[in-house]
């Protein structure tokens, strides 16, 4: 069964530190790798697309991929209180569909 | 655009009612996709459309479950008979390109989702 993984969290960081999330998945032909922000109460929103192997930035955001070891993370640079959210990992597996991970939970700490 | 359209936002039912969510997507997308999220299971994708027509609806719980899309601005999920384990938060998304397809393919743009409490 094809899987994204994500740890639960709560991770908590201090504001203006670096926030780490980290997602593995199971499918090794996948091609197409997504992090959605999700506030509670709220709806996914995307933040950042990858689809080759190394960096991809986007402003505070840095999403990485590393599809040899089926890894993709998000660094979240100078980390603000409006960080805090569950972030969603989903990847386009073989039949392009989307599987989504359980979210790890952010919290940034004034 | 206002971007996708849920109603109603908040439902509270009895079991064994009938219960009808409806979704606008956003015009001009071609595919539709009904979620449901809950605490223990995620977010999950129930059944998706392609120009109005159901292509996958694997992740359907049961036969109590059941979408349509009768025209490219409206799709509705209903549940007969409701039972208190469908409680969850029921997203509809919509995409103009397709899925996850690789690089270009645009992202899913999510609805506010309907809050479904089945007592």
């Amino acid at each position: 069964q094809k899987e994204v993984e994500q740890n639960s969290g709560p991770l908590s960081v201090p504001e203006g530190a670096i926030a780490s999330l980290n997602c593995t998945y199971s499918d090794r032909v996948s091609q197409s790798f997504f992090w959605y922000r999700q506030y509670s109460g709220k709806s996914p929103e995307l933040i950042m697309s990858i689809y080759s192997n190394g960096d991809k930035e986007d402003g505070r955001f840095t999403a990485q991929l590393n599809k040899a070891s089926q890894y993709v993370s998000l660094l979240i640079r100078d980390s603000q209180p409006s960080d805090s959210a569950t972030y969603l990992c989903a990847v386009g597996d073989s039949n392009y569909q989307l599987i989504w991970g359980a979210g790890t939970k952010l919290i940034i700490k004034p | 655009d206002a971007g996708v359209i849920q109603s109603p936002r908040h439902e509270v039912t009895e079991m064994g009612q009938e219960v009808t969510l409806r979704c606008k997507p956003i015009s001009g997308h071609d595919y539709l996709f009904w979620y449901r999220q809950t605490m223990m299971r995620g977010l999950e994708l129930l059944i998706y459309f392609n120009n109005n027509v159901p292509i996958d609806d694997s992740g359907m719980p049961e036969d109590r479950f059941s979408a349509k899309m009768p025209n490219a601005s409206f799709s509705t999920l209903k549940i007969q008979p409701s039972e208190p384990r469908d409680s969850a938060v029921y997203f509809c998304a919509s995409n103009p390109t397709g899925l996850a397809g690789g690089p270009g393919t645009d992202t899913q743009y999510f609805g506010p989702g309907t809050r479904l409490t089945v007592l």
